[in-house]
């Protein structure tokens, strides 16, 4: 089975402070995406990369980066966090076969104070 | 762009009856593969079913089948015999052909299931 998981369940942070959430996939996958996750929003699209040192915007990049210095595994990183940020975050990854499914991690419950 | 809609937030159902979930999506391109997913309280997203543009043949996995109508651009999921472990949020997406694709999610229905 695919697994990827993600660094923390639960994160709490404070305003202005950098925070990295870090992802891990051990399926050798080379596309890997980050979503955040709100009530009545669904997932919306932050980042992904289609491969090591690539990536590529989603729909709402706004105040993150990312970094994919390895094929398994993908930082998103929020550099200077806000209040606004305070959502559910998940990590997926997939082939590059638009016919194979999206795998997910068990996402991070993020808090900004 | 493509977009996925959902337009049911909600929806119940006794248990061991049958449900079935709405989604539309609208898109120009031709080649393309439709998913469900569902998200249990315990939050892992995982893949229920998934359907390739260019088959007629719908879907089908044990309980969970769909009603792919193309010409429509309809997707809907039908649960038989519901059960307590179904109670989900399922997400319907979209994922365009060719490599490197990304998913486009609907904004999800929350299914409950009475005892």
């Amino acid at each position: 089975d695919v697994k990827v998981t993600q660094s923390s369940r639960y994160l709490v942070k404070r305003t202005g402070e950098k925070v990295f959430l870090e992802c891990v996939q051990d399926m050798d996958h080379e596309n890997m995406f980050w979503y955040r996750q709100d009530p009545g929003l669904g997932l919306r699209l932050i980042y992904f990369s289609y491969d090591v040192k690539m990536k590529e915007k989603g729909d709402i990049p706004e105040g993150y980066s990312v970094s994919r210095e390895k094929k398994e595994r993908f930082s998103l990183i929020l550099e200077s966090a806000s209040t606004n940020q305070t959502s559910m975050y998940l990590c997926a990854s997939s082939s590059i076969f638009s016919n194979q499914p999206q795998h997910f991690g068990d996402g991070t419950r993020l808090s900004i104070l | 762009a493509q977009t996925v809609t959902q337009s049911q937030p909600e929806m119940s159902v006794q248990e061991a009856e049958t449900v079935t979930l709405s989604c539309t999506y609208d898109t120009s391109e031709s080649d393309y593969y439709l998913f469900w997913y569902k998200q249990p309280p315990s939050r892992q997203m995982i893949l229920v079913i998934r359907q390739e543009a260019y088959k007629q043949q719908n879907a089908t996995e044990n309980r969970f089948s769909v009603n792919f109508q193309k010409a429509a651009k309809s997707f809907s999921l039908k649960i038989s015999d519901s059960q307590l472990g179904d109670a989900a949020m399922y997400f319907c997406a979209y994922r365009s052909g060719g490599a490197n694709s990304k998913l486009t999610f609907g904004k999800g229905i929350t299914l409950s299931v009475r005892p």
